[in-house]
């Protein structure tokens, strides 16, 4: 079966510098999303990318957060400045909506701002 | 706003001791209603879509229905390795979001 893949798998950080979270969707999919977990919360959506762009994005995601798709392959999410509490699971995760039968999800990044 | 609620957030059972799991919705214009399995560090595994009422889908030991207001996950006989945590999430509207629940945590003992 086709799969997201994420790097790294972990990622250490000190609260305000600046982290690159990398993803390769998978390759016919047309739309792109970043979701986080904090540690035993739920899956909260962050960003959504179609055709080059931002389609939908939630509250968390503020000025600190860009999405980035620098190739045909590759689908970044940069955190400019890190916070303390951006410290979280990132999943990067794609879509076929011509099938609209699932999402598909990366392994993750496990995010530590110390 | 669509939000889904989840119940019970914490199950256990004993090897093959068969029960449910509940998501309920609300959402303006379902699209499709997931069901995702989350073993511990890894992403969502999906495991059904069901798009409207009285729709039904099964796989192995695992099959999901859909009301107008809710699914449920029902579990025939589980083994020790269907111990995960079980996500529900919509997509409703025009909107790309797929809105998750928060969760049913499973543990089926042996």
């Amino acid at each position: 079966e086709p799969e997201v893949t994420q790097t790294p798998s972990h990622q250490v950080t000190q609260m305000g510098q600046e982290v690159i979270l990398r993803c390769v969707p998978i390759s016919n999919h047309l739309y792109f999303y970043w979701y986080r977990q904090i540690l035993g919360q739920k899956v909260e959506f962050l960003v959504s990318f179609y055709n080059n762009e931002i389609s939908e994005k939630s509250e968390i995601f503020d000025d600190q957060f860009s999405v980035e798709r620098p190739d045909g392959s590759n689908f970044t999410l940069k955190i400019r400045s890190t916070k303390l509490e951006d410290s979280a699971m990132y999943f990067c995760a794609s879509y076929d909506r011509a099938t609209n039968e699932k999402l598909f999800f990366g392994s993750g990044t496990q995010l530590s701002v110390l | 706003e669509d939000q889904v609620t989840q119940s019970p957030e914490a199950l256990r059972l004993q090897e093959g001791e068969s029960s449910s799991l509940n998501c309920s919705y609300t959402v303006s214009g379902l699209r499709g209603l997931f069901w995702y399995r989350q073993d511990p560090g890894k992403g969502p595994e999906f495991l059904f879509t069901l798009y409207s009422a009285g729709e039904e889908k099964e796989k192995e030991r695992l099959k999901a229905t859909l009301t107008k207001k809710e699914s449920f996950l029902h579990i025939t006989a589980p083994k020790p390795e269907d111990s995960a945590t079980y996500l529900c999430a919509v997509q409703a509207g025009y909107g790309q979001n797929f809105v998750f629940g928060p969760g049913t945590r499973l543990s089926v003992l042996p």
